[in-house]
């Protein structure tokens, strides 16, 4: 059963407009939140992450929200490039020694200019 | 240069034939970890190490195996057991064991003749 999930696999937004990438959670124990961005044949890079113990992380273009009563989290990309077009994963993990970063299944994000 | 070095970056495999993924890192991070990307199925991992001489399982180690007798090394064998090793493989790396954002390698793209 999926832990983390991302239920829209694909996203078009116009350049200078906002994109908005959702992300929901089943595991309670879950207290880190990152996001990845990836483009083909290449390896993941860092966007942004946010502790359970903040609702919000902002940092430049891009901010993270956490909505913890609703598992629910989600990236606000202000304004949309088209340099933005990737794969974005939401991923999460808990504060519990040898755990792993679990991944959704990603959104695939196209900025046209 | 610091970093993750992912090797080869393509890889063929023929039936019944056991191959091997390098993973190289001098950011002296002590994790480290191996995920399998698949279309539309995001991120899943296969095993992780904190320690040298250490490892666990993941979510589908079935058909491969691992072994970490340096810090910095970590590769992964995919073995005849797998049926189905077709798939993009990426090595990511963590300073700590809990709570950490990964850094990934550039990754292997497996195929099997």
């Amino acid at each position: 059963d999926q832990q983390v999930k991302q239920n829209s696999p694909s996203l078009s937004v116009q350049e200078g407009r906002i994109s908005i990438l959702n992300c929901d959670y089943t595991n309670s124990m879950f207290d880190y939140f990152l996001w990845y961005k990836k483009y083909p044949a290449e390896g993941p890079t860092f966007l942004i992450s946010i502790s359970s113990i903040k609702d919000k992380n902002e940092d430049g273009r891009f901010t993270v929200f956490l909505n913890k009563s609703a598992k629910h989290l989600s990236l606000h990309i202000v304004p949309s490039q088209p340099g933005d077009s990737a794969v974005y994963f939401c991923a999460a993990s808990s504060n519990q020694a040898g755990t792993a970063l679990i991944f959704g299944k990603g959104t695939t994000l196209s900025v046209s200019s | 240069d610091g970093g993750i070095t992912q090797s080869p970056k393509y890889l063929f495999r023929k039936e019944g034939q056991n191959v091997t993924l390098s993973c190289e890192q001098n950011l002296n991070h002590d994790a480290m970890y191996w995920y399998r990307q698949d279309p539309g199925q995001g991120l899943r991992l296969i095993y992780y190490s904190q320690i040298v001489n250490d490892f666990q399982k993941g979510d589908i180690a079935e058909g491969y195996s691992v072994s970490r007798e340096k810090k910095e090394s970590f590769p992964l064998t995919v073995t005849s057991a797998q049926k189905n090793p077709t798939a993009f493989y990426l090595c990511a790396t963590a300073p700590g064991y809990a709570n950490e954002k990964l850094f990934f390698g550039s990754g292997t793209q497996l195929s099997v003749l």
